[in-house]
């Protein structure tokens, strides 16, 4: 069973833009909610998280929406940058177990 | 603090035999984790450490596989018997008391 899904397998951004990446999560026990980037041949890096008793959070460029009506996440990177292609994990906890999504691999086109 | 490492980053076995993975968590974190991740999926959890004590498992890790950290630093992963089905990249992460996972660069076993 699919908890999380990130329903876009890939997005291409033109540089400068904004990209915005969405999950989705079935559970409603996870109470908090991460974005990992992974680049090739190394392993995920936390990017931000959010807990469930917000709704945004903010870091820089990369901002997370969360609206736990419709259990639904979205990550908003502005303005993209060339270096910002990788793929991209939602991932969401409810105790010591971390779902992840299947990733949403972005290209940032200079 | 070199971040999580893991060892060997690869390994090529023959169908049957045993491999075992090693992973060194970041000094100061008392949680430790294992994933398995294949082809154009996520990190798939398999268990899970606080300190040396193994508190939770996945169905995923069927009985050959097994996982120790002794003293409550390093862990191993075993897989016993290996199945072609078993290739995967198989990722450690470490944590203090937060959500934050810090991952290693993964072992990618290949199953011939």
């Amino acid at each position: 069973d699919q908890q999380v899904k990130q329903n876009s397998p890939s997005l291409s951004v033109q540089e400068g833009r904004i990209s915005i990446l969405n999950c989705d999560y079935t559970n409603s026990m996870f109470d908090y909610f991460l974005w990992y980037k992974k680049y090739p041949a190394e392993g995920p890096t936390f990017l931000i998280s959010i807990s469930s008793i917000k709704d945004k959070n903010e870091d820089g460029r990369f901002t997370v929406f969360l609206n736990k009506s419709a259990k639904h996440l979205s990550l908003h990177i502005v303005p993209s940058q060339p270096g910002d292609s990788a793929v991209y994990f939602c991932a969401a906890t409810g105790g010591f177990k971390t779902i992840f999504g299947a990733g949403t691999r972005l290209f940032v086109k200079a | 603090d070199t971040g999580v490492s893991q060892d060997p980053r690869h390994k090529i076995t023959k169908r049957g035999q045993n491999v075992t993975f090693r992973c060194d968590p970041i000094s100061e974190h008392n949680r430790l984790y294992w994933y398995r991740q294949t082809l154009g999926q996520g990190p798939e959890f398999l268990t899970y450490f606080q300190n040396e004590a193994q508190l939770e498992k996945s169905r995923l890790l069927s009985d050959r596989f097994s996982a120790e950290r002794p003293k409550g630093s390093f862990s191993t992963l075993e897989i016993q018997r290996t199945e072609q089905g078993d290739s995967a990249m198989y990722l450690c992460a470490s944590s203090r008391q937060g959500n934050e996972q810090f991952f290693g660069p993964g072992t990618r076993l290949t199953v011939l």
